[in-house]
């Protein structure tokens, strides 16, 4: 069965370092999508690729970035983590436009 | 720019009473809606969406296009209809969703 993975699924880091987090499908879906899950303000989209080596800002894209040089994977680095980014943080695929989105597990950062 | 908004953030109801959530959108477009659901310890996923015109789990919801609102509707819930939903929007051709604040359902039994 086709598959969205999102690794890893907790992480604790300190303010300043850079983390990444994966993302990586087996749909075999151009579109992916990093949201995050906020209490108050529900999902809100960071970065999305609509194929290989194409990247757009969404928007809350500050301090965070993404490199999409594949199909399956679009990892999401935050260059220097903030507290303001303890958040939970979904991947997401979709085969094309308006059709539905496929969500991965969610990966809870907390930045202490 | 395009818009999704629910009120509430909280949303209790009796097992057996009619349900509804309510969603409103601003967009200039044509848009294509949709109300995705997470349950308990599981991924968020697709619960309906307006051009489909189904009802999935007893639930519906009618796209007013005059009132811009897309609430999501059951006659009679289920303590298994406690979730977080999520009513999104698609605009015209794109492939981004744009969601709302999302409301959380508690059925009492």
């Amino acid at each position: 069965d086709a598959e969205i993975t999102q690794s890893p699924r907790h992480k604790i880091t300190e303010t300043g370092r850079q983390v990444t987090l994966a993302c990586h499908q087996t749909w075999n879906h151009n579109n992916m999508f990093w949201y995050r899950q906020d209490l108050g303000h529900g999902l809100r989209l960071i970065h999305y690729s609509y194929g290989v080596q194409d990247t757009n800002k969404g928007e809350v894209s500050d301090g965070y970035s993404v490199s999409r040089s594949n199909t399956e994977d679009l990892p999401l680095t935050l260059e220097s983590a903030a507290s303001s980014q303890t958040s939970v943080y979904f991947c997401a695929t979709s085969q094309g436009a308006n059709t539905e989105a496929f969500f991965g597990q969610g990966t809870r950062l907390t930045v202490v | 720019a395009q818009r999704v908004t629910q009120p509430e953030k909280l949303l209790s109801v009796f097992k057996g009473a009619p349900v509804e959530l309510k969603c409103n959108y601003s967009y200039s477009g044509s848009p294509e809606l949709f109300w995705y659901v997470q349950y308990s310890r599981q991924r968020l996923q697709l619960l309906l969406r307006h051009i489909s015109r189904e009802s999935i789990k007893g639930f519906t919801a009618d796209l007013n296009k005059g009132e811009t609102s897309f609430h999501l509707k059951k006659p009679f819930a289920q303590e298994e209809d406690s979730a977080m939903y999520y009513c999104a929007l698609s605009t015209s051709g794109a492939n981004n969703l744009f969601f709302g604040t999302g409301t959380r359902l508690t059925v009492i039994p």
